[in-house]
């Protein structure tokens, strides 16, 4: 089975301060597709980021970055300058080539971020 | 802008009586989700299309049922809405493969 563990319900963080949210998944695949999408107070969910399984590289957008450790099964997204408009629930998402119609969330972590 | 669009935003149905959620993009995607999502859980996959097939997840109740009459529409149907299946309903699409999901702003399901 394919699960994706966020444990982390909750955080909080100062404006303009660095957080880092965590995830771990459980797979027997080789080649996937891991996502954060964040999901603000009016619900609609967006995509943040997304890595690749098969590069090496950390994924970076803007604010946004990951670490990603293939090895270890975890897939970490870390905010930096934190803003008020981040504060959302942020949801980690999996998605593998052999079902890859078919993605997978986490529990999600609610994020506050406090002025 | 093209986007997925859900409505009504807000449905309230009463206890055994059916309810239709409705979804339409303007993306031509090929794929289109529906997901169940209850109160600080995850999105729960309910059954996606891929074109015109249908795939329905195994513990998806048989009181949920869709439709998707063309590529820009599709519907959730539920036959018999029970005080459980008060939820988000977001809808989602995707060109296929491993590409993002594009969600809607759901539709919040209360039932009396």
């Amino acid at each position: 089975a394919q699960t994706v563990t966020q444990s982390q319900p909750e955080m909080s963080v100062q404006e303009a301060e660095t957080v880092t949210l965590s995830c771990t998944y459980d797979t027997s695949e080789s080649n996937y597709y891991l996502f954060w999408y964040k999901q603000p107070p009016s619900r609609q969910m967006i995509l943040v980021i997304r890595q690749e399984a098969y590069k090496q590289q950390n994924a970076t957008e803007n604010r946004f970055s990951v670490n990603f450790q293939k090895a270890a099964k975890s897939f970490s997204l870390k905010i930096s300058d934190s803003q008020l408009g981040d504060t959302a629930m942020y949801f980690c998402a999996f998605m593998t080539y052999l079902n890859n119609n078919d993605m997978r969330f986490g529990a999600g972590t609610r994020l506050t971020v406090k002025p | 802008d093209a986007m997925v669009i859900q409505n009504p935003r807000y449905q309230v149905t009463q206890f055994g009586k059916p309810v239709t959620l409705s979804c339409s993009q303007t993306l031509n995607h090929n794929v289109m989700y529906w997901y169940q999502q209850k109160s600080s859980q995850a999105p729960k996959l309910l059954f996606h299309y891929y074109d015109k097939d249908f795939n329905n997840e195994a513990d998806t109740p048989d009181n949920f049922q869709s439709r998707r009459p063309n590529t820009s529409f599709c519907f959730l149907d539920i036959r018999s809405p029970g005080l459980g299946d008060a939820a988000m309903y977001l809808c989602a699409t995707s060109r296929g493969g491993v590409n993002e999901a594009f969600f809607g702003q759901g539709t919040r399901l209360t039932v009396v």
